[in-house]
């Protein structure tokens, strides 16, 4: 079975310190993951995708099959990255598409 | 590009009425999903089309049906509204190829009363 977990509800840093945002996830095959960012007010959009493996608005996550892990990391947060960020996972012929519970994102200045 | 499309933006039901959400993306996508937003439990995946003429329930199926009218559209509909179904409703569509982005559309904010 599919499942993702996000295990905080919500993280508040102050501007200018590192975040790390936490997704493990549950799946027998090859999975895709995502995290997705829905900022106030506007509609869910992708961040970034484990397959393409590069930086985006200063956020990477890597993919850790051993530990089936995905976690978002930022070394420097922003104020304007106060969101809520998603994980989430796709797989399999039926194209099904998973979120976790999300993480809101809090970052003081 | 209009992308994606649902109607309508905010709608308040009383308990026991029906009504359906309409979805229509303009991007060719084969497969179509609809989520409920509820405050700590993230997005739940309702029901999805894989593809045109195939539906699959999600994590939360009951008390919902849907309809992939064609490969632009897919509906949702309520048969007799409960309050737990207040929620924000999304629809999301998506190319069948792998690792690839799937775009929402601006939610259906629905009130059961």
């Amino acid at each position: 079975a599919q499942r993702v977990t996000q295990p905080e509800k919500l993280l508040s840093v102050f501007k200018g310190a590192p975040v790390e945002l936490k997704c493990n996830y549950s799946y027998s095959g090859s999975p895709e993951l995502f995290w997705y960012v829905q900022y106030s007010r506007q509609r869910l959009q992708l961040l970034l995708r484990h397959i393409s493996r590069e930086s985006i608005k200063g956020f990477t996550a890597d993919l850790n099959k051993g530990e089936t892990s995905f976690h978002l990391k930022k070394p420097f947060a922003q104020e304007e990255d106060s969101a809520m960020y998603y994980c989430a996972l796709s797989g399999g012929a039926t194209n099904k598409l998973i979120f976790g519970t999300g993480t809101l994102l809090a970052v003081q200045p | 590009n209009a992308g994606v499309t649902q109607t309508p933006k905010f709608q308040v039901l009383k308990t026991g009425q029906s009504m359906t959400l309409q979805c229509a993306q303009d991007m060719n996508h084969n497969s179509m999903y609809w989520y409920r937003q509820d405050p700590g439990m993230g997005l739940r995946l309702i029901y999805y089309s894989a593809s045109e003429g195939t539906t699959d329930k999600g994590e939360v199926p009951n008390g919902y049906n849907v309809s992939r009218l064609n490969k632009r559209e897919f509906s949702l509909r309520l048969e007799s509204a409960a309050p737990s179904q207040t929620s924000v409703y999304f629809c999301a569509s998506r190319s069948k190829r792998a690792n690839t982005e799937a775009f929402f559309g601006q939610g259906t904010r629905l009130t059961v009363v």
